[in-house]
């Protein structure tokens, strides 16, 4: 079974500042790719950035970049030069493409992100 | 713009009542989900549909059914509402296909409480 483990329940980060959200995932399967969601306290869920596992090179989209690390079985998302609007509840997910066919996402139990003027 | 509208975002039930949850998406896509998300325990899967008609149980589907007449609409109903039903309820949908970047779209959630 898949596991995502996101082990920060909150985080308080100065504005400007980096920002690292530890995720690690669990799976026999080499086929998969790993997603990053923002919720902010309006509930919707916007997706971020991705990265598949045959990818060789770490996933980046603006101010997001993805530290993936396939043997230790981590993809970090970090976040550059945090803006006040960076608050928001953060998910990583998985999704197994060995086993499935329809876009089925496991999830972590999400990082908190607050950032302080 | 890629849409995925939940009818309520806000409910409030009582213990024993039938629940219905609404889900319509405007992008075509053949694949449609259900989740929850419980503080701690991120956004589990209930239920999902590859197409009309079509559905399969997620992680956690006791208490939960689905309906997927159209397309377009994915209905997730509690039978008999439960106190350990409150939640967060938010559907999904993606295009069907293998490996890519077939990224889930959100609705914006029903926030559902059974008094």
């Amino acid at each position: 079974a898949q596991k995502i483990t996101q082990t920060q329940p909150g985080m308080f980060v100065q504005e400007k500042e980096a920002v690292t959200l530890d995720c690690t995932y669990d799976t026999s399967d080499q086929s998969y790719g790993l997603f990053w969601y923002k919720q902010p306290s309006s509930g919707e869920m916007i997706f971020l950035i991705y990265q598949g596992s045959y990818d060789e090179q770490n996933a980046t989209e603006g101010r997001y970049s993805l530290n993936f690390q396939k043997a230790r079985k981590s993809a970090n998302l970090v976040i550059s030069a945090s803006q006040l609007g960076d608050s928001a509840m953060y998910f990583c997910a998985m999704r197994d493409f060995a086993t499935d066919s329809w876009g089925k996402l496991q999830f972590g139990a999400g990082t908190q992100v607050v950032v302080t003027p | 713009d890629v849409k995925v509208t939940q009818s309520s975002r806000y409910l409030v039930k009582r213990t024993g009542e039938k629940v219905f949850l609404e889900c319509v998406q405007d992008m075509d896509h053949e694949n449609m989900f259900w989740y929850r998300q419980d503080p701690g325990l991120g956004l589990r899967l209930i239920y999902f549909s590859y197409d009309v008609k079509m559905k399969e149980k997620g992680d956690i589907p006791e208490g939960y059914s689905v309906s997927r007449e159209k397309k377009e609409r994915f209905s997730l109903i509690l039978e008999s509402a439960s106190t350990n039903q409150t939640s967060m309820y938010l559907c999904a949908s993606s295009l069907s296909g293998l490996a890519g970047v077939w990224e889930l779209f959100f609705g914006e959630g029903s926030r559902l409480t059974v008094l």
